[in-house]
């Protein structure tokens, strides 16, 4: 399975746009990119995915590279309830791993008030 | 509707017990997945089930076994637990493949 790289970290001020940014070199034309988030002491929800083009929904927008080896989450406007780990995953459609999601160790992000 | 739920939330055993931790879903999804997480970690794939009557092993099996037992109902059984088995267990599921999972809240088990 492709594998994704994010950082570690990232710190946002509260109300500022913040990017997440994911590197997924080896990606394959099947392969979709999915993105979840985990609030302290809960379990992961789901946020947004995409294939090529760009996506937008009440929680994110996914913006996607042209050359597909890399991807950004766009949080509009952060809050402190965004201070959470932000997973992105890569689902391959033609895969075995289409049934599952494999979660790598994310990004957390901190949100300062 | 409640989504996905676990019991029990929280529970303490010793080295040598065994336990079920219960997964139930009202969401009529075919796949149903348990995960552990480890403190400071990524969650990893224990076991899963593709649809009703089938399980397939993750990253992590050893020392769980599964039991499938309905549509909307996947159990997780530890038969000797481990210090090493100390985690919070996940419970997801899935509409079917490539679809989104929604997760419960967890199962924060600790093995003395």
């Amino acid at each position: 399975d492709a594998k994704t790289t994010q950082p570690n970290s990232m710190e946002s001020n509260e109300e500022e746009p913040v990017h997440l940014p994911c590197n997924h070199s080896t990606i394959s034309g099947t392969d979709y990119i999915h993105w979840y988030r985990q609030l302290p002491s809960q379990g992961p929800e789901y946020v947004i995915h995409g294939l090529t083009s760009n996506v937008n929904n009440r929680m994110a927008s996914l913006a996607i590279a042209e050359d597909r080896k890399s991807s950004t989450l766009i949080l509009h406007r952060a809050t402190l309830r965004d201070a959470a780990v932000y997973y992105c995953i890569l689902r391959d459609r033609a895969g075995t791993s289409y049934d599952k999601v494999i979660f790598g160790p994310g990004t957390s992000l901190s949100v300062i008030p | 509707n409640a989504g996905v739920t676990q019991t029990p939330k929280f529970q303490v055993l010793k080295t040598g017990q065994s336990m079920t931790l219960q997964c139930a879903q009202d969401m009529n999804h075919n796949s149903m997945y348990w995960y552990r997480q480890d403190p400071g970690m990524g969650l990893r794939l224990i076991y899963y089930s593709a649809s009703e009557g089938t399980t397939d092993k993750g990253e992590v099996p050893n020392g769980y076994n599964v039991s499938r037992l309905n549509k909307r109902e996947f159990s997780l059984r530890l038969e000797s637990a481990a210090p090493s088995q100390t985690s919070v267990y996940f419970c997801a599921t899935q509409q079917g493949a490539g679809y989104e999972q929604y997760f419960g809240p967890g199962t924060r088990l600790t093995v003395t």
